[in-house]
């Protein structure tokens, strides 16, 4: 089982439609996590963290945690064309010393 | 302007050759880190320095060398002993040593001729 797991995607959604991306991890020892944006052929950008259980909303963005079920989601309410990009899930654990692990990303596209 | 910034942004390197990878940043963050990232994949740990003077092995460090001499720049060499280097390199930053927020330099993309 790989130490985070997301949906490779793609995920295509209507424009103005809610984007659901999934994220699970494997350490439940696992403290602080993470999306990121990453445009074709740029750098991963911060959307946001999250630290403890349940909701998080910024703009249009949501994270949501759930430590027992060891599941992280991100929300993109009034999708944009503007979205369409991979989003990497990264969690930082700390049992056996600092780790950042980063899922494979999971593509979106809104179309327009 | 605070950021992170890496040089070159592309690079081209012949079989058998050293190269080195610039990065800088002005962010005043204690912890640099350099990952890698093939296409389809997540990005994959290298090397990551918590302190001037000292650095760590991360997940893939065979064939790569790092030297953190000053707070501000994280250099990392692709050596000859690397036998796929083709990647797309990034080069990121946190405030402090303990597992934080990470932000990310625009990369350098490496390929191998």
């Amino acid at each position: 089982q790989k130490e985070v797991e997301q949906n490779s995607g793609p995920l295509s959604v209507p424009e103005g439609a809610i984007a659901s991306l999934n994220c699970t991890y494997s350490d439940r020892g696992s403290q602080s996590f993470f999306w990121y944006r990453q445009y074709s052929g740029k750098s991963p950008e911060l959307i946001m963290f999250i630290y403890s259980n349940g909701d998080k909303e910024d703009g249009r963005f949501t994270a949501q945690l759930n430590k027992a079920s060891q599941y992280v989601s991100l929300l993109i309410r009034d999708s944009q064309p503007s979205d369409s990009a991979t989003y990497l899930c990264a969690v930082n654990i700390i049992s056996g010393g600092f780790k950042t692990i980063f899922g494979a990303g999971t593509r979106l596209f809104v179309k327009a | 302007d605070g950021g992170i910034t890496q040089s070159p942004k592309y690079l081209f390197r012949k079989e058998g050759q050293n190269v080195t990878l610039s990065c800088e940043q002005n962010l005043n963050h204690d912890a640099m880190y350099w990952y890698r990232q093939d296409p389809g994949q997540g990005l994959r740990l290298i090397y990551y320095s918590q302190i001037v003077n000292d650095f760590q092995k991360g997940d893939i460090a065979e064939g790569y060398s790092v030297s953190r001499e000053k707070k501000e720049s994280f250099p990392l060499t692709v050596t000859s002993a690397q036998k796929n280097p083709t990647a797309f390199y990034l080069c990121a930053s946190s405030l402090t040593s303990v597992p934080d927020t990470q932000y990310f330099g625009p990369g350098t993309r490496l390929t191998v001729l």
